[in-house]
């Protein structure tokens, strides 16, 4: 089987760094992404790890350590809009398999 | 360019009657899945369809159904509500086998079955 586990909850403070972790149990990895979810909204595309190492889209960051199957992202200077649901997700035998999610507040 | 569309967007069945939702994928993508969101299950994949296709399937009973037609627009269908179907239905495109890892979703259908 396949899973992924997040924190469920992390909170932080306008203008802080937080890291949300990610921990996977596959068959088969293909690679980490990471999807943001407002409350009441869809899912949107934040980033994707295919190899080892940090990739970096601005505010947010992501990591992947293959040998420790783990990964997380990283969110730097927090706003409010900020305040969402993050999931991590990897292909397993092409079934995009989604983790448990972590709900992340940002207050003022 | 347009983004996915689902319709409907909130629906109210009771249990025993069926239910088609609808997805329409963005312009040019080939590859539509169906997500299912619960709070205790969180996203939990139904399947996915590529070119009329049903290429992968989830762990859900035969009640849930699905297809894609040739403008790549798909359907998903489940007989026999049960009060546990109750949940947001997701619908995803991507280009397929490219950048099948960035996954565009719909806003949702959230279905309510009493």
């Amino acid at each position: 089987g396949q899973s992924l586990e997040q924190p469920s909850e992390v909170t932080a403070v306008e203008g802080a760094i937080v890291q949300i972790n990610c921990t996977y149990q596959t068959s088969g990895f293909y690679g980490l992404s990471w999807y943001q979810q407002h409350d009441g909204g869809a899912p949107t595309f934040l980033s994707y790890n295919a190899l080892d190492g940090l990739e970096e889209t601005g505010r947010f960051s992501s990591f992947l350590s293959r040998s420790d199957s783990y990964g997380y992202l990283l969110l730097q200077e927090l706003q409010m809009k900020d305040s969402a649901s993050y999931f991590c997700a990897s292909y397993n035998t092409d079934k995009l398999i989604f983790g448990t999610g972590t709900r992340l507040q940002v207050f003022p | 360019k347009a983004g996915v569309t689902q319709t409907p967007r909130y629906l109210i069945k009771t249990r025993g009657q069926q239910v088609t939702l609808s997805c329409s994928p963005i312009s040019g993508h080939r590859s539509v899945s169906w997500y299912q969101q619960t709070p205790g299950q969180g996203l939990q994949f139904l399947f996915e369809y590529f070119s009329e296709t049903q290429r992968n399937k989830g762990n859900f009973p035969g009640r849930f159904s699905g297809r894609q037609f040739s403008n790549s627009r798909s359907e998903m269908n489940v007989s026999t509500l049960e009060l546990g179907d109750s949940a947001l239905y997701l619908c995803a495109s991507s280009l397929g086998d490219i950048d099948k890892y960035e996954q565009y979703f719909g806003p949702g259908t959230r279905l309510t079955v009493t």
